[in-house]
């Protein structure tokens, strides 16, 4: 298996822009999650889904992040318009119920930088 | 207070050295515990899953200590390859199948 596939690697933007960042869950896994990581607050999760429905997402910052997940393969979360102090680490990850409670499998992660 | 909190470190520790790591939770119904291990500028990865009883996987120990609040990591016999940030991870929610994350501790083995 791939693992989890999350593109882009790195993006710079200028503030003001959108950013989309992308998520493929391994094949199979029925949870998806968002996270992101930086120096200040650590590992923070935003949102979750569960067979494609969001489930929680009271770690959404504010109105300007949304995340989707039209189906069981791909995930999407979009930052509009992108602030500096959104420049992180975003992490996707992926679980399976019943093969080890919570274990998480993640991306390598999206290096996201607002200039 | 956050929900789970470790000591950043660094631990600075020689190679063949024994090290403890601490990580206190704040959620008494928490049921899930776990240790990941995150490289520099990598992703985390699941290291164990700390058991009641506690548990061994070759050189790492994890406990857990319920009424306390805290679980704990101890790696023997260090290696330069065990040089990481370790991340405590609680899953803090009946049904609720988020994991909170520490903060982490980093791991520095000198040769």
């Amino acid at each position: 298996d791939a693992g989890v596939i999350q593109s882009p690697r790195h993006e710079v933007t200028e503030m003001g822009q959108e950013v989309t960042l992308r998520c493929k869950p391994i094949s199979g896994h029925d949870y998806l999650f968002w996270y992101r990581q930086t120096m200040m607050r650590g590992l923070e999760l935003l949102i979750y889904f569960n067979n494609n429905v969001p489930i929680d997402d009271s770690g959404m910052p504010e109105d300007r992040f949304s995340a989707k997940m039209p189906n069981a393969s791909f995930s999407t979360l979009k930052i509009q318009p992108s602030e500096p102090r959104d420049s992180a680490v975003y992490f996707c990850a992926s679980s399976l119920l019943g093969a080890g409670a919570n274990v998480l499998t993640f991306g390598a992660g999206s290096r996201l930088t607002v200039l | 207070r956050k929900e789970v909190e470790q000591d950043p470190g660094p631990f600075n520790v020689p190679e063949g050295a024994t090290v403890a790591f601490n990580c206190t939770y704040s959620n008494s119904a928490s049921q899930s515990f776990f240790w990941y291990r995150q490289d520099c500028r990598k992703e985390p990865k699941l290291l164990m899953s700390v058991y009641s009883s506690g548990n061994e996987d070759g050189r790492f120990t994890a406990q857990l200590n319920r009424a306390s609040q805290y679980i704990s990591l101890l790696i023997r016999d260090s290696k330069l390859s065990d040089s990481a940030t370790y991340l405590c991870v609680v899953n803090t929610g009946t049904g609720r199948r988020a994991l909170t994350f520490g903060s982490g501790t980093r791991l520095q083995v000198q040769p």
